[in-house]
């Protein structure tokens, strides 16, 4: 069965460290993956895509993601937290018109 | 423009009412969603519909019956309302059936 998994439920950072928030895949093709963001009180934003191509993709607020296919992965980084980054993060896979969510992983920043 | 706009954002209601969230794009998507997120951040495809037919409904209770006017609007009534419905619900559109745009969600209360 197709299945996007987040396997932290919640993660700290301090502000200005460094962030990889892990991602894996569950499909019979490669999918097309994104990753979401979600502010409290907020809908969803999105942060970036991978369709297909370059590995390495660059998102919005300086966020990147490395599709890595022989992990089934998609990790989204950011070499340096602010605290306005505190929300929650949710990847999606499809190869359909379905769109299969992860459970989603709170992100605090502390100062 | 807002390019995915719900109605109402916020909508507090008791048990046993009869309710619809409105939901509209203005991008010119085929392709219209309605999401469930609950308690736990969770979300959930509840329905899907491409050109005013619906393609995609998952298992959900038929209290819950979405209507497409046009295909621009996506709407979802729901009838004898319980408190697990309580929860925000995400309308989405997209183009392509792979890259969706998100509305802001509406939070619905069952007292």
């Amino acid at each position: 069965a197709q299945s996007v998994t987040q396997p932290d439920i919640h993660i700290t950072v301090s502000e200005g460290a460094s962030l990889e928030l892990r991602c894996n895949y569950s499909y019979g093709a490669t999918p097309y993956l994104f990753w979401y963001v979600q502010s409290p009180g907020q809908g969803l934003q999105l942060l970036l895509k991978y369709f297909s191509g370059d590995t390495l993709v660059q998102g919005i607020k300086g966020f990147e993601a490395e599709f890595k296919r022989s992990q089934s992965s998609f990790n989204l980084r950011k070499p340096s937290v602010h605290w306005s980054d505190a929300a929650e993060y949710f990847c999606v896979g499809t190869n359909t018109d379905k769109l299969i969510f992860g459970t989603g992983t709170r992100l605090q920043v502390f100062p | 423009d807002t390019a995915v706009s719900q109605t109402p954002k916020y909508l507090v209601t008791q048990m046993g009412n009869d309710k619809s969230i409105k939901c509209e794009q203005n991008l010119g998507h085929d392709t219209m969603y309605w999401y469930k997120q609950d308690s736990k951040k969770f979300l959930k495809i509840m329905f899907s519909y491409n050109n005013k037919e619906l393609i995609i409904n998952e298992t959900v209770p038929n209290r819950f019956s979405p209507k497409s006017p046009d295909k621009a609007h996506l709407n979802l009534h729901i009838n004898s309302l319980e408190l697990g419905d309580s929860a925000v619900y995400f309308c989405a559109s997209s183009q392509d059936g792979r890259r969706a745009f998100f509305g802001q969600g509406t939070r619905l209360t069952v007292v």
